[in-house]
């Protein structure tokens, strides 16, 4: 069955630091992939998708993921945090028009 | 272009009550789905729409959870009755090429 997992349930880092997070996923055939992005209170935000072609894709809010076929993970990078970056990030993989979503990682950001 | 809208935003209601939660979404997308998140965790699937016709609800309460997409457009998530359990954020989703998300409803039960 298709998994998504995503090892860090909660990572700190201080403003302008770099960041990475983590996902790693579980599926047979070639993935589509996406990072999505959850501030409190709010539905879900696409940061970034990956369906085909260059395995490094640029997203919005200065986000970028590289996809890496061989050790089947997408992970999400942004070379500057800022404070309002703060939020829920979840990872997705689709198949067909199933998504499956991991567990995410919640960003705290300090000043 | 108009987002997905979800209405109500927070509703809390007693256990046993009934509770309906409704979803429009972006114009042109054909497949609709409703998700259940639970707090600190992804969402997850409770039923899939393409056009008017449920092709995935495996995961949907039938018992008490039951799901309408009249028309292929809006689409209504009831509850009935409601348990203490099913307090979450039920949030709905529409796609074409690419899925996009309401701000989904918070709902306690108490």
């Amino acid at each position: 069955a298709q998994s998504v997992t995503q090892p860090d349930i909660h990572i700190t880092v201080s403003e302008g630091a770099s960041l990475e997070l983590r996902c790693n996923y579980s599926y047979g055939a070639t993935p589509y992939l996406f990072w999505y992005v959850q501030s409190p209170g709010q539905g879900l935000q696409l940061l970034l998708k990956y369906f085909s072609g260059d395995t490094l894709v640029q997203g919005i809010k200065g986000f970028e993921a590289e996809f890496k076929r061989s050790q089947s993970s997408f992970n999400l990078r942004k070379p500057s945090v800022h404070w309002s970056d703060a939020a829920e990030y979840f990872c997705a993989v689709a198949y067909g028009q199933n998504f499956v979503f991991g567990p995410g990682t919640r960003l705290s950001v300090l000043p | 272009e108009a987002g997905v809208v979800q209405s109500p935003r927070y509703k809390i209601i007693e256990k046993k009550q009934p509770v309906a939660f409704w979803c429009n979404p972006i114009s042109g997308h054909n497949t609709l789905y409703w998700y259940r998140q639970n707090l600190g965790q992804g969402p997850e699937l409770l039923i899939r729409y393409e056009n008017e016709e449920a092709v995935d609800d495996s995961q949907l309460p039938k018992d008490r959870f039951s799901a309408e997409r009249l028309k292929g457009v809006d689409s209504t998530l009831k509850i009935q009755p409601a348990e203490l359990g099913d307090s979450a954020v039920y949030l709905c989703a529409s796609a074409g090429e690419t899925q996009y998300f309401g701000p989904g409803t918070r709902l306690l039960v108490l």
